[in-house]
């Protein structure tokens, strides 16, 4: 309903896995974001991306890995995961950065579990 | 040991009493400023904005404040709904820039 999808909803995965997390958003726009969201902490942003070049890494281990092939697409990549990562992974879009603020439109979110 | 989650301030109010949700930001640098709701099972949702060269801004039944000499903002949503209960955020960026930091949240509780 935001105009900002992502799949899976909920992940279980194993410390040795490997899986990505999905990313689609409908509404035109040229930055897109990577946020983490744990019981312990606030929202924490991960990664930026405008116009599809990464502008920011927020200090994220490399066992994320984030890809953007378009503007309309982002992912994550997940491997060798800790149990610590299990948290609500948030993705979310806006105008281009740069000139001005907009605000960003999140998607539900993927709900990660670490076994 | 046992973990320990975050402990959101909470604000609990009667249908149909004005609310107001404070927060500090961190960064006297920081020029926008933008409050979220999350309900259960969703992402943040906007709200209202500010910029810094405001101190007050008006929208649907929310009004946000803005104190720059103490870096506080304050969210307040006028005739309260049930629809309201969620939790808060706010948030606060460089002009321009990319990265936002956001704050730990308020939960608020209306009792019909």
């Amino acid at each position: 309903e935001t105009g900002v999808t992502q799949t899976p909803r909920h992940l279980v995965m194993g410390m040795t896995n490997k899986k990505s997390l999905k990313c689609e958003q409908h509404l035109g726009h040229n930055a897109m974001y990577w946020y983490k969201q744990s019981a312990k902490k606030p929202l924490e942003l991960m990664f930026v991306y405008n116009f599809k070049e990464q502008t920011e890494n927020n200090s994220v281990p490399s066992r994320f890995s984030p890809e953007c092939p378009n503007s309309s697409h982002l992912f994550l990549h997940l491997h060798t995961l800790q149990p610590e990562d299990s948290a609500l992974y948030l993705c979310a879009s806006s105008q281009e950065r740069g000139t001005e603020n907009y605000e960003q439109y999140f998607g539900p979110g993927t709900r990660l579990t670490v076994t | 040991g046992e973990s320990v989650g975050l402990h959101l301030p909470t604000l609990s109010v009667q249908e149909g009493d004005n609310s107001i949700i404070n927060c500090a930001y961190s960064n006297s640098a920081s020029d926008y400023f933008i409050w979220y709701k999350q309900e259960s099972g969703k992402g943040p949702q906007f709200i209202i904005d500010i910029r810094s060269n405001m101190d007050k801004r008006q929208g649907q039944r929310v009004t946000v404040l803005l104190n720059k000499t103490v870096k506080h903002l304050s969210l307040q949503i006028a005739a309260t709904q049930p629809g309201d209960s969620a939790v808060y955020f706010c948030a606060e960026n460089l002009f321009g820039g990319f990265k936002t930091i956001f704050g730990a949240g308020t939960r608020l509780f209306v009792k019909a």
